[in-house]
């Protein structure tokens, strides 16, 4: 079937960590991929997407790129901070988009 | 540019009533949709609507209709409210691409629904 899978959270790190959320999928044929990260009490705002194999998607010193061969998008970055505290969501498709569970991720100071 | 507004921010029913959510999109967008957030369960689709006029079911649509008044306004009913429906409420709006690869969903700040 059409899944995504991230790894559960929540992730704690210190100021300046690195970051790394996993997520991998399962589709037919090659979906868009999209992370999406809400803040406490918002709704969701696009951080990234990539659209075919092989594209990396980067904001705000986010990245991840389109691994079709490991089925994967993981969300990488060099540096966090603490307002980067927030619930990530990877998700793919086309219209009908099918998202991960969501991984909270708490950064302290 | 308000983008995508959803009213009501929260409510609280009781079993056995009957609500309509709306959401109005400013961004001259072809594309609706509604989505609920379970814990551990992320976002689900519930109901969209491709366009003026059209209306399909999601994942999980048993429990609601919807109604896609006009290009802005695409609103979400529950007749008979049960314990199951409290939930986090999204509408999301997209436009169309002819690459559908390129479209991005533009979400709303969320509905908070309690059923008692």
């Amino acid at each position: 079937g059409n899944s995504v899978t991230q790894m559960e959270g929540p992730v704690t790190l210190s100021e300046e960590a690195f970051l790394t959320i996993n997520c991998t999928y399962t589709a037919t044929g090659y979906p868009s991929l999209f992370w999406y990260v809400q803040y406490p009490g918002e709704g969701l705002q696009l951080l990234l997407k990539a659209t075919k194999a092989d594209d990396k998607g980067s904001n705000k010193g986010f990245e991840a790129t389109y691994r079709k061969e490991t089925t994967s998008f993981h969300l990488e970055k060099g540096s966090v901070q603490v307002s980067d505290s927030a619930v990530y969501f990877c998700a793919r498709g086309f219209q009908k988009l099918v998202f991960g569970t969501g991984t909270r991720l708490l950064v302290s100071p | 540019n308000a983008g995508v507004t959803q009213t009501p921010k929260f409510q609280v029913l009781k079993t056995g009533q009957s609500m309509t959510l709306q959401c109005a999109q400013d961004m001259n967008h072809n594309s609706m949709y509604w989505y609920r957030q379970d814990p551990g369960m992320g976002l689900r689709l519930i109901y969209y609507s491709a366009s003026e006029g059209t209306t399909d079911k999601g994942e999980v649509p048993n429990g609601y209709n919807v109604s896609r008044l006009n290009k802005r306004e695409f609103s979400l009913r529950l007749e008979s409210a049960a314990p199951s429906q409290t939930s986090v409420y999204f509408c999301a709006s997209s436009e169309y691409r002819r690459d559908r690869a390129q479209e991005t969903q533009y979400f709303g700040p969320g509905t908070r629904l309690l059923v008692l």
